[in-house]
């Protein structure tokens, strides 16, 4: 079974544009949440999907915003980057709701805002 | 507010030392997952433990979860160079809320 794939793997973007990432879950899994890995901050939860709605949302701002399709697939974007947004971005499905499966993450979207 | 906290931070020990590795809160988990890191790549899924005083073992690490469930330990025993990587706890409190990780401890086994 193949797992969680996530595209572009390196992207490099400049202050005030905007960027789209993709997570493509294991085949069967329904939930999609998504992360951000710093090195001061650890790991922080963003959103997770589940059957294209979203579930619940991390502390963050408004430019962050994602979607599910019909598929599970998600994608997450962000609007107008900031210096601070540049992260490892992960993503991770499970069969369902997160609190009561287990996640597997995919190998992440290094983005660095300059 | 950070509810997990991980101890130590850091970690270099050398080949076939023991260690332990600490994961505490003042919240209630209904579970509690162990993920190990290597860099450039997504956390990989150790283990999970839902039962208080509940003990794991995989192969040469040993997962204990607190009587309370809001602590937990892991002990690698004789550790190898292979274990070498950033070992992360998360915790689930169940209903609607994702999981909350722990800023990890970076873990270094010299040869």
């Amino acid at each position: 079974k193949a797992g969680v794939t996530q595209t572009p793997r390196y992207l490099i973007k400049t202050r005030g544009q905007q960027v789209t990432l993709s997570c493509s879950p294991i085949s069967g899994h329904r939930s999609v949440s998504w992360y951000q890995q710093t090195p001061g901050q650890g790991l922080q939860f963003l959103f997770e999907y589940f059957s294209e709605t979203q579930r619940n949302k991390g502390n963050f701002p408004g430019r962050f915003s994602g979607r599910q399709f019909s598929n599970s697939r998600s994608e997450m974007n962000v609007s107008t980057l900031e210096l601070g947004d540049s992260a490892l971005y992960l993503c991770a499905s499970s069969l369902a709701a997160s609190a009561y499966y287990e996640q597997y993450f995919g190998p992440g979207t290094r983005l660095t805002v300059t | 507010t950070q509810l997990l906290e991980q101890s130590p931070q850091f970690l270099s020990i050398q080949e076939g030392e023991n260690l332990t590795v600490y994961c505490n809160s003042s919240s209630v988990f209904s579970s509690l997952q162990w993920y190990r890191q290597e860099p450039g790549e997504g956390p990989v899924l150790l283990v999970t433990v839902v039962t208080g005083g509940e003990v794991k073992k995989l192969k040469r690490l040993t997962f204990q979860f607190g009587d309370a469930r809001k602590d937990s330990s892991l002990h690698i025993t004789a550790a190898q160079p292979g274990d070498t990587g950033l070992y992360l706890c998360a915790g689930a409190q169940g209903g609607a809320d994702g999981l909350t990780f722990g800023k990890g401890t970076h873990l270094i086994i010299q040869p």
